[in-house]
């Protein structure tokens, strides 16, 4: 059945490591995103990728790198660069410009 | 700049009754407003829309109101159920496609 996944659901990163979340669909959907959750907070969006091999960095970019090389895969990097990583990270996809965007179950970065 | 706020951390209501969530924001170029729900270390699932040539959308014991004179929406929730516990975000889509999320409305409803 189609839909998002992420991986892993949990994520343990030591100081000065960089570390990537997995996020892949099925849903043949062209554009693909990455937010960030804090307690208390709404998402927001780290990067974006409204097609293959392009995307452009959203409200918080810094610390974060993305790849698009693959329509169905859209991995996040978190640098060592990025100061406060401890969130949920939540990836989503979005077909035609006018549909909604699903999301992912998610993964919890925590630093040792 | 917080485009698109809830004001309201949370909100309890008692089984049965109506719950209102509220959501105001500032751009009025926006063109569609979703409502998602979110269970702790979840995914939000998408509940309902409105484009922002319409003041209400309806599904089943959900109906999202537009006042755009005002820049509010709110979600609607009847009869409410304990199942309905959860975080509503709200968010506005702007014309390039890129969703902008409130806060987040953790709503409780008691048995």
């Amino acid at each position: 059945d189609g839909g998002i996944t992420q991986s892993p659901k949990y994520l343990f990163r030591k100081e000065g490591q960089n570390v990537t979340l997995s996020c892949e669909q099925n849903l043949n959907h062209d554009a693909m995103y990455w937010y960030r959750q804090d307690p208390g907070q709404g998402l927001r969006l780290i990067y974006y990728s409204q097609i293959v091999n392009d995307f452009q960095k959203g409200d918080i970019a810094e610390g974060y790198s993305v790849s698009r090389e693959k329509k169905e895969s859209f991995p996040l990097t978190v640098t060592s660069a990025q100061k406060n990583p401890t969130a949920f990270y939540l990836c989503a996809s979005r077909g035609r410009p006018e549909e909604t965007q699903y999301f992912g179950p998610g993964t919890r970065l925590l630093v040792l | 700049d917080q485009q698109v706020k809830q004001n309201s951390p949370s909100l309890s209501v008692q089984e049965g009754r109506i719950s209102i969530l509220n959501c105001d924001y500032t751009n009025s170029m926006f063109d569609y407003f979703l409502w998602y729900k979110k269970y702790p270390a979840e995914g939000p699932t998408f509940l309902i829309s409105i484009s922002s040539i319409k003041d209400k959308n309806e599904d089943g014991r959900f109906t999202v109101f537009l006042n755009k004179s005002a820049k509010h929406l709110s979600l609607h929730i009847v009869p409410s159920q304990p199942g309905d516990s959860a975080v509503y975000f709200c968010a506005a889509k702007n014309q390039g496609g890129k969703l902008i999320f409130g806060q987040g409305t953790e709503l409780s409803v008691k048995p």
